[in-house]
């Protein structure tokens, strides 16, 4: 069985930075994207980065290009989102996402971690 | 980026009933969209993928059609545990974009 289990969300100031982690088990960990996704308060879903298998290709958001690093660690099983110089609008549910066939869409999600960043 | 439009945003419905909604791409997309059904305060489970594809271990009363621009999802025959919030997802290009979600209520 697919388990994603994130972790790091929490209160952060304006300008803070956070990092978090998605520990994932059930699958072959280094053959997939993973993905980070994002839902705000009361609002929709928003994609914020991928990084294929291997680490080699990592897009992201025009939302949070520059500020957010997308990384993992195949040797431990591990999805991290660094996030830099966080903003009020940054504050949202994370979502860790496996992709189902590394094509763009995402058939397992962990249960989110939430940031809320203010002062 | 390709615009993902979900309409309605919010759809009264009762069991039973068949539900359609729809989605419409601001480009041709190739058929890369899928559906997701979330509930309150849980993840996006996966519906339909390629547009009319049925997730594994997702109800038959599920189904997705559509290419091009336009797409559908529809629920044969509504049931108590569909009353969720329901997101199309292109992926046919970077930044993968959602549709704002229909409420089905």
């Amino acid at each position: 069985e697919v388990q994603l289990l994130e972790s790091g969300g929490g209160l952060v100031q304006p300008g803070g930075s956070l990092r978090l982690s998605c520990a994932a088990s059930g699958f072959i960990f280094n053959n997939y994207a993973m993905a980070w996704v994002r839902q705000a308060p009361g609002k929709g879903l928003e994609w914020v980065s991928v990084i294929i298998a291997d680490g080699s290709r990592t897009p992201y958001a025009a939302s949070v290009k520059g500020r957010f690093t997308i990384s993992r660690d195949n040797s431990k099983n591990t999805l991290y989102l660094q996030m830099n110089s966080l903003r009020a609008e940054d504050t949202a549910v994370y979502y860790c996402a496996k992709e189902r066939t590394n094509e763009g869409h995402f058939d397992s999600w962990g249960q989110g971690t939430l940031v809320t960043v203010s002062s | 980026d390709i615009q993902m439009t979900q309409s309605p945003s919010t759809l009264s419905a009762s069991v039973g009933d068949r539900v359609t909604i729809t989605c419409r791409a601001s480009q041709t997309i190739n058929n890369w969209l899928a559906w997701y059904q979330q509930k309150p305060g849980k993840a996006p489970n996966l519906l339909i993928y390629k547009a009319s594809s049925l997730e594994s271990g997702v109800p038959s009363r599920f189904s997705g059609s559509g290419s091009g621009t336009d797409f559908t999802l529809t629920i044969s025959s509504l049931q108590p545990g569909d009353f969720a919030t329901y997101y199309c997802q292109q992926y046919d290009s970077y930044p993968l974009t959602f549709g704002g979600g229909t409420k089905v209520e």
